[in-house]
């Protein structure tokens, strides 16, 4: 059964639009991060958590906010979205050691 | 900061070929060093680690050796088949955070 799930897993959006992506873990894991995956850049770090109600800064949180109510939920947001946010999203969680756990992605294209 | 370079954007073998993927790193103390592999309309996931200088990660015939003098981490496979193809990434995880820095990763592409 899968460990870290992504919702939605694919969405159109406007530009100026807000969007919202949601992601759950059950490995019970402190740790959750939000990346965007694009073509010659690789995984790139956006926000991550160490903790329920706890987010930091990544490489590249411009434009995004994140929230994390639980230990299982961590929200992605876009609040007025821009075609250069199109992208593939990655949430993973992990513990201590490093190894993080990825979701399946959400495929998020702004028009 | 922090970086990874991985030197190949694309490798194209046949099966039963040496695989090499080069990753390069820059990060002040000891880094752990990591391996992640993502098949196609899957999220990536944790290959092997290797936390010091010399020792050796390894999984699925695939390995790496720590190299802190080269501060190298490259990738090797005596025998690749089909299954093995694939985007590979390098990541480098700072001591003391819980957070990887990743490289642009590498496109593998083998053929029958």
């Amino acid at each position: 059964e899968a460990a870290v799930t992504q919702s939605p897993r694919n969405k159109v959006a406007v530009t100026g639009g807000k969007v919202t992506l949601s992601c759950n873990q059950t490995n019970n894991h402190n740790n959750m991060y939000w990346y965007r995956q694009d073509t010659g850049h690789g995984l790139r770090l956006i926000h991550y958590s160490y903790g329920a109600g706890s987010t930091e800064k990544g490489d590249i949180p411009d434009g995004y906010k994140a929230s994390r109510p639980s230990q299982e939920n961590f929200s992605l947001i876009l609040e007025l979205a821009t075609p250069s946010q199109t992208s593939v999203y990655f949430c993973a969680s992990g513990d201590s050691s490093y190894e993080q756990y990825f979701g399946p992605g959400t495929r998020l294209t702004v028009l | 900061g922090d970086s990874v370079t991985q030197t190949e954007g694309q490798v194209a073998l046949s099966e039963e070929d040496f695989l090499t993927i080069h990753c390069n790193y820059s990060a002040s103390g000891y880094p752990a060093l990591f391996w992640y592999v993502q098949y196609p309309g899957e999220g990536p996931q944790f290959l092997f680690r290797a936390s010091r200088d010399k020792e050796k990660g390894s999984s699925r015939g695939f390995e790496a050796t720590y190299d802190k003098g080269t501060t190298s981490f490259h990738l090797r496979k005596a025998s690749v088949q089909e299954s093995d193809s694939a985007v590979y990434y390098c990541a480098l995880g700072p001591s003391g955070y819980n957070k990887l820095t990743f490289g642009k990763g590498t496109v593998l592409l083998v053929s029958p």
